[in-house]
């Protein structure tokens, strides 16, 4: 299975700034994609980040809001852009690629926007 | 669009018994993948178990296994002989097969499990 890396862990950030989250994997994988959980939620898909292309988000998340990085086949960013306290939620990133079709996650990164 | 259900907010168990958890889920697909992931306080979602729709056969991990009905789209997580480190916040999820393009997991709205000690 993957491993998966994400900086930072938990960071309390001012309305009105912007966050960018990292997520690195341990070896190159076809898919990654970032999820949001909402305090008390379950995971909801925001985008899944393509290589070489645009990220492709799903309903009710947009680029402005959401941009999306994947340089490669290990690393992706997510940013969090003009945040407000709605914001504030556990961002994963998940990867899936290999010999097995599972996705495997990060340990997600807590943000609470003040 | 698939969704998913798990009608059990929550459910406890004493240690070493066992217990299953619901989902069920609604799809006009053929073929596709099911998984079970934990998440414990750590938030941390780990892989429980997976099984392919075009399998007949439960797939089973150690003390989990699933009864995977197809006909009924249920797909439910027995957890033998429970230990505390079980103790979780558990997620059915469900995924198209790659020839649908879309690989993402949609997920239930999760059953938090406690184990009693």
């Amino acid at each position: 299975s993957a491993v998966i890396s994400q900086k930072p862990s938990r960071d309390i950030c001012q309305r009105g700034t912007s966050l960018t989250i990292q997520c690195q994997v341990d070896s190159q994988v076809t898919m990654m994609f970032w999820y949001r959980q909402q305090p008390g939620q379950s995971l909801t898909l925001i985008a899944t980040a393509n290589q070489g292309s645009e990220a492709t988000y799903e309903s009710g998340f947009v680029i402005d809001k959401f941009p999306i990085s994947r340089p490669n086949l290990t690393f992706s960013t997510l940013t969090v852009s003009n945040m407000s306290p709605e914001d504030s939620s556990i961002y994963l990133c998940s990867a899936q690629g290999g010999s097995t079709d599972t996705q495997y996650f990060g340990p997600g990164t807590r943000l609470t926007v003040l | 669009a698939q969704t998913v259900t798990q009608s059990q907010p929550e459910m406890s168990v004493q240690e070493a018994e066992t217990v299953t958890l619901s989902c069920t889920y609604d799809t006009s697909e053929s073929d596709y993948y099911l998984f079970w992931y934990k998440q414990p306080p750590s938030r941390q979602m780990i892989l429980v178990i997976r099984q392919e729709a075009y399998k007949q056969q439960n797939a089973t991990e150690n003390r989990f296994s699933v009864n995977f009905q197809k006909a009924a789209k249920s797909f439910s997580l027995k957890i033998s002989d429970s230990q505390l480190g079980d103790a979780a916040m558990y997620f059915c999820a469900y995924r198209s097969p790659p020839s649908q393009g879309a690989q993402k997991l949609v997920f239930g709205q999760g059953t938090r499990l406690t184990i009693n000690p």
